[in-house]
């Protein structure tokens, strides 16, 4: 079953916020939300992770709902290199295993 | 920066042949990790190693082996390289590994390998 569920695409203008939702409805207590991008033909890179507060880093703010069965990624003024696909992950505390679904693909148009 | 380097980007190997990929990471990171990730199947865990000659199998270690000498290092080993194993190599590091704590992992740019 998968833990989470994002939209399969979407566009922004570049300059304006994008954001990006996921849906985690059967989060435990002690399971982390994880936002990765790949790039075509690049490595996934760590954008940002949060387990109850919303989090802020150079990259992108992370809010997650109060009861933790949703959240969203902001990249606050998208840029044309900000065009990858998005994975949002839940992974527990101890686990090695990081499972990527199909992500979001996100298009920054000029 | 958390710097992961993987030897080649691309790499074009015949059936039967051994096929060593290697990782290096510069952040002295405890754990390291070898995915595969095939188009509508994700990434998916071979081999990871939470210490210098320590190793772990993931979902689909068959057909690889792995080898960590050192720290920094983390080879990934196909002995008879197979069509089957064409696919983009993806090598991670993390810093700390415990049940009470989520660590991040960092990837690598990726080998493309072609098995024909």
């Amino acid at each position: 079953d998968a833990k989470t569920t994002q939209p399969t695409s979407m566009d922004c203008a570049e300059g304006r916020a994008a954001n990006l939702p996921c849906n985690h409805s059967t989060i435990s207590g002690n399971e982390y939300v994880y936002w990765y991008r790949q790039i075509h033909s690049q490595g996934p890179q760590y954008i940002i992770h949060g387990l109850k507060n919303n989090e802020t880093n150079e990259m992108a703010s992370l809010i997650i709902t109060e009861d933790r069965k949703s959240s969203t990624l902001i990249l606050p003024h998208a840029t044309l290199r900000d065009t990858a696909v998005y994975y949002c992950i839940v992974t527990g505390a101890g686990s090695y295993q990081l499972t990527f679904g199909k992500g979001t693909k996100l298009s920054v148009i000029p | 920066d958390v710097k992961v380097t993987q030897s080649s980007r691309y790499l074009v190997k015949r059936t039967g042949e051994k096929v060593f990929l290697e990782c290096v990471q510069d952040m002295d990171h405890e754990n390291m990790f070898w995915y595969r990730q095939d188009p509508g199947l994700g990434l998916r865990l071979i081999y990871f190693s939470y210490d210098v000659k320590m190793k772990e199998k993931g979902d689909i270690p068959e057909g690889y082996s792995v080898s960590r000498e050192k720290k920094e290092r983390f080879s990934l080993i196909l002995e008879s390289a197979s069509t089957n194993q064409t696919s983009m190599y993806l090598c991670a590091s993390s810093l700390i590994f415990s049940p009470e704590e989520q660590d991040t992992q960092y990837f690598g740019p990726g080998t493309r390998l072609t098995v024909l």
